[in-house]
């Protein structure tokens, strides 16, 4: 099946300063990925939409400044947040779709997760 | 505001019982409905789904039941597993499933040997 990969799976860090995730696809191209985050106890909710060599589309409310994503190559995309802060912790998880499929919601492949601690 | 939505927050079944996971929804154009099972430090896998030109989808064990006019979705397990237990997501779509899935918070069930 495919796999999405996530790095780091965890992360703390001080106020202020920049967290960078990665999210790979291991076995496929993926088309178009997907950066989620999950408050606890709340949803998934779709931070922002990205495409290989162009810009990502953000979701309404989602601060594109503070939240870099680079989708540099058809199987990695990243998501910087900086000048973290505490209410930017969070578990973020990234989801991809397959190159050549219809795009539909089936074939996204969602990544472990990262949980991100700011102090 | 909450557009999908699993109210009760877990379930606890007996192996071999029926499961029964419930999910309301509230926008209209909603048209196309999965469920994802999560288990501990892994991302959501896809399960089942159902278009809402249909009101019943069937896999081995996973029948999803669509009721439009209710706005409701139900996931159903015949027989229970104790490998079932995880948390599991209900997530909607407009345009078939093309468009950006929204998710419920999720229910956590476990099924007890």
């Amino acid at each position: 099946g495919a796999v999405v990969s996530q790095h780091p799976s965890r992360v703390i860090c001080k106020s202020g300063t920049s967290v960078k995730i990665e999210c790979r696809s291991l076995d496929f191209q993926a088309t178009t990925m997907f950066w989620y985050r999950q408050f606890p106890k709340q949803s998934l909710m779709l931070m922002a939409t990205s495409n290989e060599g162009s810009k990502a589309t953000y979701e309404q409310g989602v601060e594109k400044d503070k939240f870099l994503i680079n989708h540099a190559s058809l199987t990695l995309s990243t998501l910087t947040v900086t000048s973290a802060h505490p209410e930017d912790s969070s578990f973020y998880i990234c989801s991809a779709n397959i190159l050549g499929t219809s795009g539909g919601a089936e074939t996204q492949y969602f990544g472990p997760g990262t949980r991100l601690l700011v102090l | 505001d909450q557009q999908v939505k699993q109210n009760s927050p877990s379930l606890s079944v007996q192996e071999g019982r029926i499961s029964i996971l419930n999910c309301d929804y509230t926008n209209s154009m909603f048209d196309y409905f999965l469920w994802y099972k999560k288990y501990p430090a892994e991302g959501p896998t896809f399960l089942i789904s159902i278009s809402s030109i249909k009101d019943k989808n069937e896999d081995g064990r996973f029948t999803v039941f669509l009721n439009k006019s209710a706005k409701h979705l139900s996931l159903h397990i015949v027989p229970s597993q104790p490998g079932d237990s995880a948390v599991y997501f209900c997530a909607a779509s407009a345009q078939g499933g093309s468009e950006k899935l929204v998710f419920g918070k999720g229910m956590k069930l476990t099924v007890n040997p």
